[in-house]
């Protein structure tokens, strides 16, 4: 099993620019999850899906979009593009079941925004 | 969703067993509390779990109080590629599994 993956790893975007984020995980989880990690910070969740066609806020979803149409891919949109989205974006995925949060995670995004 | 409070940092060195306490006094009924480590540049991978008592794996150890309001994570004879950051997180059915992160502890490993 590949686990997560994401891409790109790096990307560099202009203000007011748009791009997707793309994650996928074959492990058959039903919760996948967008979190961001500014410089020396801890992740702060984006989005969250509990399994396809289903998606919830998270704690910082401003200038952020989701879909989840399949179980295997989760990919974060970004429509206009601003410095503040700076960060390094990881995907994460876990199996629900009642006693069990381990969350597997990508390898994150580097996106920087000028 | 409780809030947790780690030390920010830690210094240690090789061979020595660490010991990094949170703190979660507003932790739920049915929440469950998790660690994770990170290395620069990687996503967190999970260590341990637990709900109350005791629970050991082959990494670390998680000791958890019976009024659950602290948990203590234990990693035995820490080497210096356990340099990282662990995180503390609380969360269960009550939250949607959502995890809060924190700003984590930072745990430095000296030859």
């Amino acid at each position: 099993n590949a686990g997560v993956t994401q891409t790109p790893k790096f990307r560099i975007l202009k203000i007011g620019q748009s791009m997707t984020l793309q994650c996928t995980q074959d492990m058959n989880h039903n919760y996948m999850y967008w979190y961001r990690q500014d410089p020396g910070m801890g992740l702060k969740l984006i989005y969250y899906s509990v399994g396809a066609g289903i998606t919830d806020k998270g704690e910082v979803p401003n200038g952020y979009n989701v879909s989840r149409s399949t179980t295997e891919d989760f990919p974060l949109r970004l429509e206009l593009a601003a410095p503040s989205q700076t960060s390094v974006y990881f995907c994460a995925s876990s199996l629900m079941e009642i006693s069990y949060n381990e969350q597997f995670f990508g390898p994150g995004t580097r996106l920087t925004v000028l | 969703l409780a809030k947790t409070t780690q030390p920010i940092s830690m210094d240690s060195y090789e061979g020595q067993e660490v010991n990094i306490t949170c703190s979660h006094n507003n932790i739920a009924t049915n929440d469950y509390i998790t660690w994770y480590q990170q290395f620069p540049s990687q996503g967190p991978r999970f260590i341990i779990q637990g709900y109350k008592t005791k629970v050991t794996n082959e990494v670390a150890s998680l000791f958890i109080p019976a009024d659950r309001k602290s948990s203590t994570l234990s990693l035995p004879r820490v080497s210096l590629s356990d340099t990282a950051v662990y995180y503390c997180l609380v969360g269960g059915m009550d939250s949607s599994y959502k995890l809060i992160f924190g700003s984590g502890t930072r745990l430095l490993v000296r030859p």
